[in-house]
């Protein structure tokens, strides 16, 4: 079983619709969670990062951790087209354990005008 | 530029030859992490270089691959006597110091095995 399990879509929503995208994950030693877009043949872009538990709004995105759960999750609001990218989310254990990032599989959305 | 370089985007090599990825990481960086992507595995870590310290090879799937990292700034990675299996997006990411949380990603490089 992977350390970070992402459902993989594809995720088709109409223009404006608020998009749900959601980890879970196994290592209770992870303690930052970040969320990357990645466009076709581009590299993935860092949208947000998060420290423990708790919310961070940035625009139209809301990143929340339950560290309880296990559980991760990123909203968009009024979704665009030009959302439309796989989004992956990623977690490190920090200073205390390995930096380097482990990633989910992504989500595939699609927002369609 | 201002973001992370790699080159070459794209290689085509045969099986059993040995490849070199080059990456060039955003300047003042002391950080610089390779990832692996390919369809069946995601994204995977590979090797993480700070500063002047020892390299955490920890995710380097075999002996086979290796990668340095000179004068602080440009990296490597070598893969020798490649395999199909090898065939996958390379992808260098660098961060401020211990800032681990911010990894800004090049492009990648796509390698295909043939």
């Amino acid at each position: 079983q992977k350390e970070v399990e992402q459902d993989p879509g594809p995720l088709s929503v109409p223009e404006g619709a608020i998009v749900s995208l959601n980890c879970t994950y196994s290592n209770s030693a992870f303690q930052y969670f970040m969320w990357y877009r990645q466009y076709s043949r581009k590299g993935p872009e860092l949208l947000m990062y998060t420290y423990s538990s708790g919310n961070k709004e940035d625009g139209r995105f809301t990143a929340q951790v339950d560290k309880s759960s296990k559980y991760i999750s990123l909203f968009i609001r009024d979704s665009q087209p030009s959302d439309s990218a796989t989004y992956l989310c990623a977690m490190s254990e920090g200073d205390t354990g390995r930096r380097a990032l482990t990633f989910g599989s992504g989500t595939r959305l699609q927002v369609q005008p | 530029g201002a973001g992370v370089s790699q080159s070459p985007s794209n290689k085509v090599t045969e099986k059993g030859k040995d490849v070199e990825l080059r990456c060039d990481p955003i300047s003042g960086h002391t950080a610089l992490y390779w990832y692996r992507q390919s369809l069946g595995q995601g994204l995977e870590f590979l090797i993480y270089f700070q500063g002047n310290s020892a390299p955490d090879k920890s995710g380097l799937p075999s002996d086979r691959f290796s990668a340095e990292r000179t004068g602080g700034s440009v990296s490597t990675l070598t893969i020798q006597r490649t395999q199909q299996e090898d065939s996958a997006v390379y992808l260098c990411a660098s961060s401020l110091g211990g800032q681990f949380w911010t990894q800004h990603f090049g492009d990648g490089t796509r390698l295909s095995i043939l």
